[in-house]
């Protein structure tokens, strides 16, 4: 089964608009990761967040962490056109497997 | 630096076949790990690979296989192929610093395997 689970599944915003994307995991992690994957081509890592943090920025991106509630949200300001591509979390849990979710697909509109 | 390089970009292959994939990884990248995407499933974890052995796997039949080389690329060989194998094929590579997948991961533009 799936650790990371995203939410919405789908996502379509105007451009310069803020998407927020939310992702819930099962089990304990040592981190938790981001990508970013354009129409099925290969994935591009984002940010990474470990489970002793509670926020991480990165450019427009912003990332927070709640271990107690096992959750995870980014979210992207400003949006731009090139924005528009699927995100996936990825939970690396105790047991050294990095699991993905099945990705929120991100549309933005001109 | 070179990114992660995967051969052939597209496969197609029939029922019963087997398939090897390549994986060149980042030089100095210690690590390589192989991801099966398909639209039912998403991205599952298949094994990984480090200083030629495998450290992790996923759950999948025995039919998938890996190895790794002395210069860290990487193999996979999936044999008797079936219908729902096809799928996009994501090597991905890191450091290995942290036991497991704790680095952050630079993947390959992937394998399309067409399965018929």
């Amino acid at each position: 089964s799936q650790q990371g689970e995203e939410d919405p599944q789908a996502l379509s915003i105007q451009e310069g608009e803020n998407a927020t994307m939310n992702c819930s995991y099962k089990t304990s992690i040592n981190n938790l990761q981001w990508y970013r994957q354009n129409s099925g081509r290969g994935l591009v890592h984002l940010i990474l967040i470990r489970s002793n943090e509670r926020e991480k920025h990165s450019g427009r991106l912003r990332v927070t962490l709640d271990t107690s509630k096992k959750s995870s949200s980014l979210l992207i300001t400003a949006s731009r056109a090139a924005d528009t591509a699927s995100y996936f979390c990825a939970a690396a849990n105790r047991d050294d497997k990095i699991i993905f979710g099945k990705g929120t697909r991100l549309h933005i509109l001109p | 630096k070179a990114g992660v390089t995967q051969t052939p970009r597209y496969l197609i292959k029939t029922r019963g076949q087997q398939v090897t994939l390549s994986c060149s990884p980042i030089s100095g990248h210690r690590s390589v790990s192989w991801y099966q995407q398909t639209p039912g499933q998403g991205l599952q974890f298949l094994f990984e690979y480090f200083s030629e052995t495998q450290r992790n796997k996923g759950n999948f039949p025995g039919r998938f296989s890996g190895r790794q080389f002395s210069n860290s690329r990487s193999e996979m060989n999936v044999s008797t192929l079936e219908l729902g194998d096809s799928a996009l094929y994501l090597c991905a590579s890191n450091l290995g610093t942290y036991f497991g997948a704790g680095d952050e991961q630079f993947f390959g533009p992937g394998t399309r395997l067409t399965v018929l």
